[in-house]
């Protein structure tokens, strides 16, 4: 199957900092990825679709201000959580879309904000 | 009420079980649907894809989907220990879009 990478895997800052997760698809080229957050034992919520060349499209209660998403090429969008505050940490997942049908998910970045 | 509607478990069933888990949903538009299992502390991989109602088998997984009752299932034959994971069931209107979770079960595989 198609192959999608998250760096880091795990980062810890401190209150106020800025944190920068990149999801690669490694194998294919990804015109749209998908970030979603997970919170300890809750299902995945879907953050933000990122489209290649174009500004992110944002779920309703996610400020695009504080989580900004980059798709500078089709195989590379970054989601920043600027000013990261402790509340902001969970479990950040990037997804890209193979093919119409199917979207691969990446390994997943836990941020810890202390 | 929730989009999708999933029991979280957990599920606790011996080796060689055959496992049911199952979710419900609202919205009649959803006519992708699919199934991930997840381990600890690592990214949804996908198990099955299905489209609109029907079955489809893969190896010791079937899905099913019944769209008149807004229920899918995923069956796993002859469980395993390394089946011990968190299943999700994810549904969308349209291909390629965002996805839409269920919570996740978990499932405990005893040898």
């Amino acid at each position: 199957g198609a192959v999608v990478s998250q760096h880091p895997s795990r980062v810890i800052c401190k209150s106020g900092t800025s944190v920068k997760i990149e999801c690669r698809s490694l194998d294919f080229q990804a015109t749209t990825m998908f970030w979603y957050r997970q919170f300890p034992k809750q299902s995945l919520m879907l953050m933000a679709t990122s489209n290649e060349g174009s500004k992110a499209t944002y779920e309703q209660g996610v400020e695009k201000d504080k989580f900004l998403i980059n798709h500078a090429s089709l195989t590379l969008s970054t989601l920043t959580v600027t000013s990261a505050h402790p509340e902001d940490s969970s479990f950040y997942i990037c997804s890209a879309r193979a093919s119409q049908e199917t979207q691969y998910f990446g390994p997943g970045t836990r941020l810890l904000v202390l | 009420q929730k989009e999708v509607e999933q029991d979280p478990g957990p599920l606790s069933v011996p080796e060689g079980a055959i496992v049911s888990l199952n979710c419900t949903y609202s919205n009649s538009a959803f006519q992708y649907f699919m199934w991930y299992r997840q381990y600890s502390r690592k990214g949804p991989e996908l198990l099955m894809y299905t489209y609109s109602s029907g079955n489809k088998e893969d190896g010791r997984f079937t899905a099913q989907v019944d769209k008149s009752s807004k229920y899918i299932s995923l069956f796993i034959r002859d469980s395993q220990p390394s089946d011990s994971a968190t299943y999700l069931c994810a549904m969308s209107e349209q291909a390629g879009t965002a996805l839409i979770f269920g919570k996740g079960t978990t499932l405990s595989v005893s040898s």
